[in-house]
C-alpha cells in the first residue's frame, strides 16, 4: 500500500547548519508530496508541497524537490535558526484522491541550538 | 489557529466512561477530519466528514464515532474509553477534498487511566 518512511530522529544542530530530513514513498502513478510542521504545542501546518515529479516546494527557506526516480522528497534548508525547532512530517496523498487519504510519516524532531 | 478550535484541550478520565471531543470551525469549510497522534505512528485518520451529516471511516475507526450536524461543529465520541486510546486527538480542515491541504487545531490531549 501507500505509505512514506522518514530518518528517524531526533536531530539536534547548531544554529546556521545545513539541515536534510530524508524522505521516501511507496505509491502508485503520481501521488502529491507534503511536508507539515509542528512548533510545540501547536497543530500541524502545511511547510511546502509539489503535485509533480521534478516540481519544488519551498517557504520559509526550506526547500523539497519531488524525485520520482528515487521516490524521494527530501527536506532541506541552508542555515536552520532556533525557531525552526519543531517536529517534521513527510505526507502523501495518492494520485487521484483527496484528503482523506493523506499518508503521514512518523514524524522528525529537530532541535537548534544556539 | 485559522478559525478551529479543539475543546477541551486537556482531559483525564477513567476507563469505560464517555468521552466526546469537539472540533469548531469558523472558515465554513466542507472537509472535517479526526486524528490521533502517537509516538512512532504519525498521525492516523480516524473520521472524516464530506459534509453535514455525512460522514466516513478512516483507518483507524474501532471505537469512535462521529456527529456533523452543522457544517462548523465535528464531534468525536469514544462511547468507552480504553487505555489505548490515550492519544492527542487533532481536528483538520479542509476546503475541497482536490487541495489535499489541512488545516489542523491545536490539539486535544487525552489521558485514559
Amino acid at each position: 500500500g501507500d505509505s512514506v518512511t522518514q530518518m528517524e530522529g531526533p536531530v539536534t544542530l547548531s544554529e546556521e547548519a545545513f539541515l536534510t530530513i530524508n524522505c521516501t514513498y511507496t505509491a502508485t502513478g503520481y501521488p502529491s508530496l507534503f511536508w507539515y510542521v509542528q512548533y510545540p504545542g501547536e497543530g500541524l501546518q502545511l511547510l511546502l508541497k509539489a503535485t509533480k515529479a521534478d516540481d519544488k516546494g519551498s517557504n520559509k527557506g526550506f526547500e523539497a524537490t519531488y524525485r520520482k526516480e528515487t521516490t524521494s522528497f527530501h527536506l532541506e534548508k541552508g542555515s536552520v535558526q532556533v525557531s525552526d525547532s519543531a517536529v517534521y512530517f513527510c505526507a502523501l496523498t495518492p494520485s487521484g484522491t483527496g484528503a482523506n487519504n493523506l499518508f503521514f510519516g512518523t514524524g522528525t524532531r529537530l532541535t537548534v541550538i544556539p | 489557529d485559522a478559525g478551529i478550535t479543539q475543546s477541551p484541550r486537556h482531559k483525564v478520565t477513567e476507563t469505560g466512561t464517555p468521552v466526546t471531543l469537539r472540533c469548531h470551525q469558523t472558515e465554513n469549510h466542507r472537509y472535517m477530519y479526526w486524528y490521533r497522534q502517537d509516538p512512532g505512528h504519525g498521525l492516523r485518520l480516524i473520521h472524516y466528514s464530506y459534509g453535514v451529516k455525512d460522514t466516513d471511516k478512516g483507518e483507524v475507526s474501532d471505537g469512535y464515532s462521529v456527529s456533523r450536524s452543522k457544517t462548523e461543529d465535528f464531534l468525536l465520541t469514544l462511547e468507552s474509553a480504553t487505555s489505548s486510546q490515550t492519544s492527542v486527538y487533532f481536528c483538520a480542515i479542509s476546503g475541497t477534498s482536490g487541495a489535499n491541504v489541512l488545516t489542523f487545531g491545536a490539539g486535544s490531549r487525552l489521558t485514559v487511566l
